[in-house]
């Protein structure tokens, strides 16, 4: 199976800061990854897909970018409905396997 | 618009089964894959299985072989999962996801079960 590592568990930022998110996946996934936000009631949303496509209705200030093994998914500008926890998800071989996911908190 | 309705919580006995649904709406069920995955308290996501309801095939995460069972009904729009001889390691809450048109990522994610096994 693919092994996605999100390093960073946690992260603190300040409101209006620029947040960057990394992931790295055990062998090379074309670009297959995806970013999911879950919030702290549950939900999960589906952010960007394929490396950089945003997903319909997602703000502008989510970006995502990588190629090989490692890939970032950066929040400019940082409002505070962006509390939750974000996982990478690689889709370029089954198992789909998801990164173990970033806790970002306000400081 | 597009929604998947999963059912209530469960409090299940150990060695006993449960099943799990999602029902579908706002878009044609049958056009799209389901995904299903696990997500234990306060532990990441893990990637069960994919039923196409179109035409009942399905794949699974070898490690949930013998565990989960994925079917889906077209008349009522409704996926189901169903999980077998139940242990604490199997509480947990599980969600259902549509498969985005182009493959591979989830874009509409149901709001999950939460499966307690416990005696």
């Amino acid at each position: 199976d693919i092994q996605m590592t999100q390093t960073t568990s946690s992260l603190s930022a300040s409101l209006g800061d620029r947040v960057t998110i990394s992931c790295s996946a055990s062998q090379g996934i074309s670009n297959y990854l995806n970013w999911y936000q879950q919030k702290p009631d549950g939900t999960v949303k589906l952010l960007i897909y394929y490396t950089s496509s945003l997903h319909s209705g997602v703000p502008s200030r989510f970006s995502g970018s990588g190629s090989g093994t490692d890939y970032s998914l950066t929040i400019s500008n940082l409002e505070p409905e962006d509390i939750a926890t974000y996982y990478c998800q690689q889709y370029s071989k089954l198992p789909w396997t998801f990164g173990g996911g970033t806790k970002l908190e306000i400081k | 618009q597009v929604q998947l309705q999963q059912s209530g919580a469960e409090l299940v006995r150990p060695g006993t089964s449960v099943k799990v649904s999602c029902k579908a709406s706002g878009y044609a069920f049958t056009n799209y894959l389901i995904e299903w995955v696990k997500q234990r308290p306060g532990q990441g996501l893990e990637w069960i299985g994919v039923i196409n309801p179109g035409s009942g095939g399905t794949n699974y995460n070898e490690k949930f072989k013998g565990k989960a069972t994925l079917t889906a009904d077209k008349s009522s729009s409704t996926a189901y999962m169903q999980l077998s001889s139940l242990t604490s390691d199997d509480s947990a809450v599980y969600f259902c996801a549509r498969e985005g048109w182009d493959g591979g990522y989830f874009d509409v994610w149901g709001a999950g079960t939460t499966v307690t096994v416990s005696s």
